[in-house]
């Protein structure tokens, strides 16, 4: 089974700040590695497939990158709405998520 | 409104089983491929099922093969998730989730908002 490790667990911000989320796969899956955000009570979100593509309707200051076994998730200017946490995901083989990185209020 | 509702979560006995129902509006659930995944209270996202869109192929988590059954209802645009044997740590959200399309297939596209499932006696 293919392992997904993210960091940090938490990360303490404030709007306005530029953050990094890394996740690690436990083999290569090439770019086969989404981003999804979840909030409480609500329904998780996609935000980036394939690595890098932006899902429809997402603002344009997530983005991604990385390819094989290590991929970030990159939030410019940190917005109000975006305080949440932040799974990976591989779908090269089955599907496995991150343990998650909570963006909280610094 | 295009959206997919999950329902028939509730407090339920050890050993006791669940069925749950995933429905969707505005689009034909059974041209997509549908996954549950689950979230334990505290701990993040885990994926536990699959069924492709044609309804002949489903997949499951070690953890939870032999106990989960998934399954169509097209004529309610519906999936449904099968949980028998219950336990304590079956407890949680469970979301139904879409794949999309091309380029997006294999990757959870659009979410329910969940039903709690609790296992207490």
């Amino acid at each position: 089974d293919i392992q997904m490790t993210q960091s940090p667990s938490t990360l303490s911000a404030s709007v306005g700040d530029r953050l990094t989320i890394t996740c690690r796969a436990s083999q290569n899956i090439n770019k086969y590695l989404a981003w999804y955000q979840r909030k409480p009570g609500k329904a998780p979100n996609l935000l980036i497939y394939a690595a890098s593509t932006l899902n429809g309707g997402v603002p344009s200051r997530f983005s991604g990158s990385g390819s094989g076994t290590e991929f970030t998730l990159t939030i410019n200017s940190l917005q109000p709405d975006d305080f949440a946490t932040y799974y990976c995901q591989q779908y090269m083989s089955f599907w496995t998520f991150g343990q998650g990185t909570q963006v909280e209020v610094k | 409104q295009v959206r997919l509702m999950e329902s028939g979560g509730g407090v339920v006995q050890p050993g006791r089983s669940l069925r749950l129902s995933c429905a969707a509006s505005g689009f034909t659930l059974s041209n997509f491929g549908v996954h549950w995944v689950r979230q334990a209270p505290g701990k993040g996202l885990t994926w536990v099922s699959y069924i492709s869109y044609v309804g002949s192929n489903s997949i499951y988590a070690n953890s939870v093969r032999g106990r989960f059954t998934i399954s169509r209802d097209s004529s309610r645009n519906a999936v449904s998730l099968q949980i028998s044997s219950l336990t304590p740590e079956d407890t949680g959200i469970y979301f139904c989730a879409r794949e999309g399309h091309a380029p997006k297939i294999n990757i959870f596209e659009m979410w329910g908002q969940g039903t709690m499932v609790t296992v207490s006696s």
